[in-house]
């Protein structure tokens, strides 16, 4: 079946600095890739689309230059958390639809959770 | 309003019984879909089983059903013959507009099951 990568599972880094998280899709070819984002005992909440060859599309509230997202190939989304700061610890999650069908459910990566000290 | 909600935030259940998790929906659109999920502890999201708005039977797959329920806009689901290895957050999510790929989640359901 379809299967979604996430890189890397964890990561912790210092305020101020910039973490790239990336999914790939590892045997179907993605067009629309889509990064969530959970904090602790809460649902996830939709960040960004992410079209590959275009600009990502930003849900209201998220911040397009602090969550840089770049969707270069078919295969590959990138989030950049940039200028991290501890506010933005949490678990951060991609998916892609792993069909054509209308059915077709979106398959998630494992998620990379992320603390900012 | 919220557009997904599970008013269960958790539930036990001794092993082997049956359990219902609670997912009601709100849209306006006619063409929807909705899905459920499994998160363990480990973080991934587990694809369970899928309800499209215009299915006329209830979905199964394997222990797992649907009880759709379109006019109280209700999306139950039934895990039978209920294992240890189910014990995880559960989420209802629902996809409106066919041609719309983003989905919507409920704020999720903590199933520990009680051997």
């Amino acid at each position: 079946g379809a299967v979604v990568s996430q890189h890397p599972s964890w990561v912790i880094c210092k305020s101020g600095t910039s973490v790239k998280i990336e999914c790939r899709s590892l045997d179907f070819q993605a067009t629309t890739m889509f990064w969530y984002r959970q904090f602790p005992k809460q649902s996830l909440m939709l960040m960004a689309t992410s079209n590959e060859g275009s600009k990502a599309t930003y849900e209201q509230g998220v911040e397009k230059d602090k969550f840089l997202i770049n969707h270069a190939s078919l295969t590959l989304s990138t989030l950049t958390v940039t200028s991290a700061h501890p506010e933005d610890s949490s678990f951060y999650i991609c998916s892609a639809r792993g069909g054509q069908t209308y059915n077709s459910p979106l398959h998630f990566g494992n998620g990379t959770r992320l603390t900012v000290t | 309003a919220q557009k997904i909600t599970q008013t269960q935030p958790g539930m036990f259940v001794q092993e082997k019984e049956a359990v219902t998790l609670d997912c009601t929906y709100d849209t306006s659109d006619q063409s929807y879909g909705l899905f459920w999920y499994k998160q363990p502890s480990s973080g991934e999201m587990i694809f369970l089983i899928y309800q499209g708005s215009y299915d006329e039977q209830n979905a199964t797959e394997g222990r797992y059903s649907l009880n759709f329920q379109k006019a109280r806009k209700s999306a139950n689901l039934v895990i039978s013959a209920s294992q240890l290895g189910d014990s995880a957050m559960y989420f209802c999510a629902m996809r409106e507009d066919f041609g719309n790929e983003k989905l919507t989640f409920g704020t999720g359901t903590r199933l520990t099951i009680i051997p």
